[in-house]
C-alpha cells in the first residue's frame, strides 16, 4: 500500500498571504494524484487532478505541481472560504490512498 | 448539476448488516464509475470499494474484502454497498462518489454528503 505523507498538519497563514502544503507518496505514482478540499461538516471537493490539472470551478488561486513522489499545492492569495482541511490522494496503484490531510487555518 | 445522495445509514450491533443506496442524477449514471470512501476520526479518508459504468469490474479494499459488495442498478441510477459482519472499526461516515470516466482505478470528481454508520452494541 502507498502511503501518502502530507505536512504540515495544521498551517497557520494570515488572509492574503500565500499558502504552500506539501504531500509526499512513499514510492512513485507519476502524476495520478489529486487534491481536495473539506470545510467542516460537508464532503471532499475536488480541487487538482493528474497532480496539475484544475477541476471545473476551482478559482486560479488554487495550483498544484510535482511528479512521482513530491507534490506541492499552492493557493496564492489566501481567501476567508479556503480555511479548511486538504487531502491529497493517489490513484496510481490499488488501493486508492488518502494522506492524513493538512488544516488550514487563520493565523 | 451532479447530485448523490446517500441513505441507509444507521446503528447497527457488530456483525450485523446494512445496506447503503446512493441516488444519483444530473448525469449519464451508467457512463461513470462510482466509489465509495468512508471517513472517521480514527483513520481518516479510506476509500473502500469501486465499480465500473457498466458493473463488470469491481474493487476493494483488504480492510472490506470478503465482507462488503458494491453493486449498481443503472435502471435506477443507484449504487449500493451491501456490508455484512460489520465491526466497530466500520464506523465512519459512508461517502458516494463518481468517477470521471466508465472505467476503475481515477479519482472522485463528485461527492455526496454522506451517511454516518455506526457500530456498536
Amino acid at each position: 500500500e502507498i502511503v501518502m505523507t502530507q505536512s504540515p498538519a495544521t498551517l497557520s497563514v494570515s488572509p492574503g498571504e500565500r499558502a504552500t502544503l506539501s504531500c509526499r507518496a512513499s514510492q512513485s505514482v507519476s502524476s495520478n494524484l489529486a487534491w481536495y478540499q473539506q470545510k467542516p461538516g460537508q464532503a471532499p471537493r475536488l480541487l487538482i487532478y493528474g497532480a496539475s490539472a484544475k477541476a471545473p470551478g476551482i478559482p486560479a488561486r488554487f495550483s498544484g505541481s510535482g511528479s512521482g513522489t513530491e507534490f506541492t499545492l499552492s493557493i496564492s492569495s489566501l481567501q476567508s472560504e479556503d480555511f479548511a482541511v486538504y487531502y491529497c490522494q493517489q490513484y496510481n496503484n490499488w488501493p486508492l490512498t488518502f494522506g492524513g490531510g493538512t488544516k488550514v487555518e487563520i493565523k | 448539476e451532479v447530485q448523490l445522495l446517500e441513505s441507509g445509514g444507521g446503528l447497527v450491533q457488530p456483525g450485523g448488516s446494512l445496506r447503503l443506496s446512493c441516488a444519483a442524477s444530473g448525469f449519464t449514471f451508467s457512463s461513470y464509475a462510482m466509489s465509495w470512501v468512508r471517513q472517521s476520526p480514527v483513520k481518516g479518508l479510506e476509500w473502500v470499494s469501486v465499480i465500473s459504468g457498466s458493473g463488470d469490474r469491481t474493487h476493494y479494499a483488504d480492510s472490506v474484502k470478503g465482507r462488503f459488495t458494491i453493486s449498481r442498478d443503472n435502471s435506477k441510477n443507484t449504487l449500493y454497498l451491501q456490508m455484512n459482519s460489520l465491526r466497530a472499526e466500520d464506523t465512519a461516515v459512508y461517502y458516494c462518489a463518481k468517477e470521471p470516466y466508465e472505467s476503475i482505478g481515477h479519482y472522485q470528481d463528485y461527492w455526496g454528503q454522506g451517511t454516518l454508520v455506526t457500530v456498536s452494541s
